[in-house]
């Protein structure tokens, strides 16, 4: 099954801290686009960042960073200096063909002041 | 450029009654989708398009109707509203790559 499994559904974590958001997900492609997305309370679905398979850097977009591991199939989010705003639901996916999205359950991040 | 406008933003159905959840985009993107959100749940994929006059289901197409006359709209019709058809419905459409999401539309059926 092309399945994408977070398995924390709920963390927290102090305001300026660091915290990490784990995601696995299965495939048997060997090049293919996986992703995060955001979801605050608003339920608009805003891209946090992306990462292509076949690139072995991991992507970074200002306090977001991914821990890419394509052997175990991991794909956890990394979120530095973490601020009130990013209270929200993360969401990790990844592409099948005719560009679907595949999502896991999510995770609820709540951010203590 | 306004992105993926859905319409309505809520509605509340009988069980039994109809509706159309309306979705248009400007960017000219040839994917366009429906997925579905319960409660404290991921998105699920209800039908997809790949361009003008062509659809496909997906996971959860039960219950749903599709039709893409235009690159530009991908109305999404539910027919005999049935409670397990209470959810929140996303609207999504790209190119390549991440799908730009509209705001998405919150239906009760009661």
């Amino acid at each position: 099954a092309q399945t994408v499994t977070q398995s924390q559904p709920e963390m927290s974590v102090q305001e300026a801290e660091t915290v990490t958001l784990s995601c696995t997900y299965d495939t048997s492609e060997s090049d293919y686009y996986l992703f995060w997305y955001k979801q605050p309370p608003s339920r608009q679905m805003i891209l946090v960042i992306r990462q292509e398979a076949y690139k072995q850097q991991n992507a970074t977009e200002n306090r977001f960073s991914v821990n890419f591991q394509k052997a175990a199939k991991s794909f956890s989010l990394k979120i530095s200096d973490s601020q009130l705003g990013d209270a929200a639901m993360y969401f990790c996916a990844r592409i099948r063909g005719a560009q679907k999205l595949v999502f896991g359950q999510g995770t609820r991040l709540t951010i203590n002041p | 450029n306004a992105g993926v406008t859905q319409t309505p933003k809520f509605r509340i159905l009988k069980i039994g009654q109809s509706m159309t959840l309306q979705c248009t985009q400007d960017m000219n993107h040839n994917y366009m989708y429906w997925y579905r959100q319960d409660p404290g749940m991921g998105l699920k994929l209800i039908y997809y398009s790949v361009g003008a006059g062509i659809t496909d289901k997906g996971e959860v197409p039960n219950g749903y109707n599709v039709s893409r006359s235009t690159t530009e709209d991908f109305p999404l019709r539910l027919e005999l509203a049935a409670p397990s058809q209470t959810s929140v419905y996303f609207c999504a459409s790209t190119n390549e790559g991440p799908s730009q999401f509209g705001s998405g539309t919150r239906l009760t059926v009661v």
